[in-house]
């Protein structure tokens, strides 16, 4: 099937530093997701993103973080400065229509954040 | 989540048996994916309903809207099938999906 990929698929880094989680969505899909999954419990909504702007995003999406996907290319999360509470996995998602009950979403592998 | 009530959070089956897991929704649910996560923590795209049934393979779903729940059927449970399950509604027009709490799934020989 459709496949998203997640650059890098681990990060160590430490607190306060920023952070920048790379996706490469399904070529011709259009609407963009992140999701947060900490130590394989419940995975969450952070934001999702179309035409070049955020359309919805949940309370978990502090300040510190920012979404864009420049020119086409990754769709990015970043985190600054990053804090301790942001060690999870993060699962990009793309879906080629969103919302309306139409689209599968597709998710990436994850990327295993964790902040010392 | 508190929109999506997932259930069992744990069952345990023996290969060859069948049994079905259950999500029921709190809220107006446009559509449901059913997904599992395997233990490299990869989800593993199932079904999405925004409707009806679908069956693939020994798998088998169905989304009821008006009663807001969605069950997932499996059929003759092979070792390969062990995982966290998880359902996920659409309830917003934006795409956003909220997921259940996951159902731990171990095949025994």
């Amino acid at each position: 099937g459709p496949k998203v990929l997640q650059i890098p698929s681990h990060q160590i880094i430490d607190m306060g530093q920023m952070v920048t989680l790379n996706c490469d969505p399904v070529s011709n899909h259009l609407y963009f997701y992140w999701y947060k999954q900490i130590l394989g419990q419940q995975m969450e909504f952070l934001v999702n993103f179309y035409n070049g702007k955020v359309m919805e995003k949940s309370k978990l999406f502090k300040d510190q973080f920012s979404v864009e996907r420049p020119d086409g290319s990754y769709f990015t999360l970043k985190i600054q400065p990053t804090a301790l509470e942001d060690s999870a996995v993060y699962f990009c998602a793309s879906s080629p229509t969103g919302g309306a009950g139409q689209d599968t979403q597709y998710f990436g592998p994850g990327t295993r954040l964790l902040v010392l | 989540g508190d929109q999506v009530e997932q259930s069992p959070s744990a069952l345990s089956l023996h290969e060859g048996t069948s049994s079905a897991l259950r999500c029921n929704f709190t809220t107006t649910t446009r559509s449901v994916q059913w997904f599992r996560q395997n233990s490299r923590g990869s989800l593993i795209n199932l079904f999405y309903l925004a409707s009806g049934t679908k069956e693939n393979g020994r798998l088998k779903s169905a989304f009821d809207s008006k009663e807001l729940y969605s069950t997932l059927h499996i059929r003759d449970a092979q070792l390969e099938d062990s995982g966290t399950y998880f359902c996920a509604a659409e309830a917003t027009n934006t795409g956003k999906l909220t997921f259940g709490d996951g159902t731990v799934l171990t095949v025994k020989p």
